[in-house]
């Protein structure tokens, strides 16, 4: 069974570019969850997908962050303009629907320059 | 107070020591709790869930405090292969969402 997966695996932008990462869960489940790993700080949840609905964005640092589930399958993350602090490991994770496990994709290393 | 503390190490162990390490966390709301492995560069992992009676997957144990809000993983007979960093992480009570620790780095030497 293939796993959670994340397009680009790493980014290096610019300052006040653009950038989209992608997330492909696991087929099936209806969670799917973004949480993100700055330098030195611990994973943080950003924010979680029911289907194609937006759950809980409680996490999400800024309006500059925008996250999208079309059809309730990929999800993407954009972030414009990005900002030297949103450099990061972005993680991407899914589960079946219930308090089962989350699955971890690999990441996106975000590195804004 | 952070929502979740560890130690973050590094603790250095020969291969065959026991090991143990602990996790406090600060919201007595929370109900799920997982220790997670993530080796370097890669994605978090479950290693296992943490049940109020404590359970056992092997040679890794993990106990439950509820009243001290404090979570242990014990690892026996450490392998090399268990070199990597150890999250303590539990659920936001708000939800699903998983609330981690900053993790504790365990090196296994030969």
């Amino acid at each position: 069974e293939a796993g959670v997966t994340q397009f680009p695996s790493h980014s290096v932008i610019e300052k006040g570019q653009t950038v989209t990462l992608r997330c492909d869960p696991i087929s099936g489940h209806d969670n799917l969850y973004w949480y993100r790993r700055v330098m030195g700080k611990e994973i943080k949840f950003l924010l979680h997908f029911v289907k194609e609905s937006k759950q809980d964005e409680s996490g999400m640092p800024n309006n500059r962050f925008l996250a999208e589930r079309t059809g309730g399958t990929y999800s993407t993350l954009k972030v414009q303009p990005a900002e030297l602090e949103d450099s990061g490991v972005y993680f991407c994770a899914s589960s079946p629907p219930g308090p089962y496990e989350q699955y971890f994709g690999p990441g996106t290393r975000l590195t804004v320059t | 107070r952070k929502e979740v503390e560890q130690d973050p190490g590094p603790f250095n162990v020969p291969e065959g020591a026991t090991v143990a390490f602990n996790c406090t966390y600060s919201n007595s709301a929370s109900q799920s709790f997982f220790w997670y492995r993530q080796d370097c560069r890669k994605e978090p992992k479950l290693l296992m869930s943490v049940y109020s009676s404590g359970n056992e997957d092997g040679r890794f144990t993990a106990q439950l405090n509820r009243a001290s809000q404090y979570i242990s993983l014990l690892i026996r007979d450490s392998k090399l292969s268990d070199s990597a960093t150890y999250l303590c992480v539990v659920n936001a009570p708000s939800g699903t969402a998983l609330i981690f620790g900053k993790g504790t780095t365990l090196s296994v030497s030969s």
